[in-house]
């Protein structure tokens, strides 16, 4: 079945690193996929997605790349703020799968950026 | 403002009692969906909707029950069945996937339950 693996956390950083936190998926037919933030006590913001291979999506300065080949989709910022910690959800959705277009979710990544 | 409400945000319950958690959304979503989060898990799926007065099982439906009876609302009922209730829960809507669209949910806030 399908599934979403990410990267073990608590990762912290120092405010400015660079930060990776890496998704690998499995799925067949071609998935759509998402990164998801949830900030603390609250519900699930979608940060940005992707729809088919090579698509790059970015917001507030995230980026993550539909990698078909390697099927991966990891998360980067250049520099982070205090204001990104937050916990980070990987999730891929097939459309037309019959299974009502739901998403399926990694485990979740928590980052903490101390100033 | 367009969005998904839930209420409400903490919830207490002693065992062996019914607890309905509300879930409504003005985003004209005909899909609605409940999710359960555990610490240091993702998310996973009870009940899911695609239109009113249908509804299907997820993942871990077991102990749940959901009615659709209207496109805003989305009620989602955990019953003295379901051994260990004590969750946060998140409602979420979309539009409908369909053949080579991508389904981007919205996400309300959670209610977090505690049965003691």
């Amino acid at each position: 079945g399908n599934s979403v693996t990410q990267m073990e956390g608590p990762v912290t950083l120092s405010e400015e690193a660079f930060l990776t936190i890496n998704c690998t998926y499995t799925a067949t037919g071609y998935p759509s996929l998402f990164w998801y933030v949830q900030y603390p006590g609250e519900g699930l913001q979608l940060l940005l997605k992707a729809t088919k291979a090579d698509d790059k999506g970015s917001n507030k300065g995230f980026e993550a790349t539909y990698r078909k080949e390697t099927t991966s989709f990891h998360l980067e910022k250049g520099s982070v703020q205090v204001s990104d910690s937050a916990v980070y959800f990987c999730a891929l959705s097939t459309p037309g799968d019959n299974q009502g277009g739901k998403l399926i979710f990694g485990q979740g990544t928590e980052l903490s950026v101390k100033p | 403002d367009g969005g998904i409400t839930q209420s409400p945000k903490y919830l207490f319950r002693k065992e062996g009692q019914n607890v309905t958690l509300s879930c409504e959304q003005n985003l004209n979503h005909d899909a609605m969906y409940w999710y359960r989060q555990d610490p240091g898990q993702g998310l996973r799926l009870i009940y899911y909707s695609q239109i009113v007065n249908d509804f299907q099982k997820g993942d871990i439906a077991e102990g749940y029950s959901v009615s659709r009876e209207k496109k805003e609302s989305f009620p989602l009922t955990v019953t003295s069945a379901q051994k260990n209730p004590t969750a946060f829960y998140l409602c979420a809507s979309s539009h409908p996937p369909s053949s080579g669209s991508y389904n981007e949910q919205f996400f309300g806030p959670g209610t977090r339950l505690t049965v003691l």
